[in-house]
């Protein structure tokens, strides 16, 4: 069966810029969440939707959104970026409600650079 | 707020030896632990997943071993293979306001020289 499938896999822009990252989960999940990855701050949650609601939301600053469709495919937006937005950013799904006990798949990612 | 500390943060082995990496968490209310591997560039590949009531899951030349009353979880690779190298990472699932929420640790890097 098909995997996460994130788009598009490399990403410039410039500073100021706003971007859209998409997310496909794998078919049946329907709990997506987004994850920044940087060397200097590791893994770092960035908010879980389920049924196109957001049920958790990390640490970050409200110019980073997303959001979730019918199909569970999600999209997140990064408004005004900055230099310190260069991350590779990952997607995860998992089945979602009452699947404590299950893991997440992650998908490949995609690689923002911002100049 | 959990934090999850992974030791050591680099490791350098021949191939053939088996090793033992180390994960820590402070906050022992948690749902699961999951291993993933990620090699330079790429997405994480989901390993294992321990569940909060077991103490310890295998595939193949991989066993980790959770102990969620110290907050301690071990990955022991069998063997290992230059295949192998790659950066490990350990994550926490809570519950309460963190449902839905993994916490890393910052990973080891894992090199198996011929």
């Amino acid at each position: 069966k098909a995997g996460v499938t994130q788009t598009p896999r490399y990403l410039i822009k410039t500073r100021g810029q706003q971007v859209t990252l998409s997310c496909s989960p794998i078919s049946g999940h329907r709990s997506v969440s987004w994850y920044q990855q940087t060397p200097g701050q590791g893994l770092q949650f960035l908010f879980e939707y389920f049924s196109e609601t957001q049920r958790n939301k990390g640490n970050f600053p409200g110019r980073f959104s997303g959001r979730q469709f019918s199909n569970s495919r999600s999209e997140m937006n990064v408004s005004t970026l900055e230099l310190g937005d260069s991350a590779l950013y990952l997607c995860a799904s998992s089945l979602g409600l009452g699947d404590r006990d299950y893991g997440y798949t992650f998908g490949s990612g995609t690689r923002l650079t911002v100049v | 707020k959990q934090e999850v500390t992974q030791i050591p943060a680099a490791l350098s082995v021949p191939e053939g030896e088996n090793l033992v990496l180390n994960c820590s968490f402070t906050d022992s209310a948690i749902y699961n632990l999951q291993w993933f591997r990620q090699d330079p560039g790429k997405g994480l590949t989901s390993l294992l997943l321990i569940q909060s009531s077991q103490r310890e899951q295998t595939s193949g030349r991989l066993n980790a071993s959770l102990d969620k009353s110290s907050g301690r979880s071990t990955l022991y690779i069998a063997a290992s293979q230059p295949g192998d190298s790659a950066t490990y990472l350990c994550a926490v699932r809570g519950g309460g306001t963190s449902y839905g929420k993994l916490t890393f640790g910052q990973g080891t890097i894992l090199t198996v020289h011929p």
